[in-house]
């Protein structure tokens, strides 16, 4: 199965602050069809997880456009320009190019 | 869209317990399904998936003792659970196979 690497684990942030978090595969995400499947969700406290980000930088519908994210193969990023309270829990990448769909660890976003 | 699941509850080990998810406000019939589990105070753990013409994946985990199943004139998704163990025990979520609804959960626990 492909194991998704995410880093930090966690990560204190101040209201504003710009962040990023890393998530790196085992093997290349790129499909043969030339799709990469690798998307990034947020649950927050209490809530389901939800989609931010899809097929690596594409923004999912009503998601600020504070977030973004980048990335090629084996390594990707989610970059958050300005960090706002509602950005706080725990961030999720997925993949799904291999099956079985694999998650990455998360990481937690709290408040410093 | 809405996905509801429901079914979760208390059973001991050994015995089995079926979860269903109710779909609404897109063709069931056109999406694949997941389901994923979340243990407590852990990450996201992918559990099985259908697809629109209802083959089948499951986790390694899982293999053998849980079967998804999906009902289109029902618009529901199941996922029927025997042998159950006590890691068995988390949040059991459905989500549209492109991870961007996904239900509130239902809790299983197993214990004696």
């Amino acid at each position: 199965d492909v194991v998704l690497t995410q880093t930090p684990p966690t990560l204190s942030a101040t209201i504003g602050q710009s962040v990023s978090i890393s998530c790196r595969s085992s093997q290349s995400l790129l499909h043969s069809n030339g799709n990469t499947y690798l998307h990034w969700l947020l649950q927050r406290p209490g809530q389901s997880p939800q989609l931010l980000i899809y097929l690596v930088s594409r923004l999912e519908s009503g998601v600020p456009n504070r977030f973004s994210g980048s990335g090629s193969g084996t390594d990707f990023t989610l970059k958050i320009s300005g960090v706002e309270a509602e950005d706080l829990g725990v961030y999720y990448c997925v993949q799904g190019t291999h099956a079985p769909p694999t998650f990455g660890g998360g990481t937690k976003l709290e408040l410093k | 869209v809405q996905l509801v699941e429901s079914g979760g509850g208390l059973v001991q080990p050994g015995k089995s317990l079926k979860l269903s998810c109710s779909a609404s406000g897109f063709t069931f019939s056109s999406y694949g399904m997941h389901w994923i589990r979340q243990a407590p105070g852990k990450g996201l753990d992918w559990v099985a998936y259908i697809s629109s013409s209802s083959g089948t994946v499951y986790a390694d985990a899982v293999k053998g003792r849980f079967t998804i199943s999906r009902d289109n004139a029902k618009n529901t998704l199941y996922l029927q659970l025997n042998s159950l163990k006590s890691e068995d025990t988390a949040i059991y979520y459905c989500a549209r196979g492109t991870w961007d609804y996904w239900g509130q959960g239902t809790l299983v626990t197993v214990s004696s």
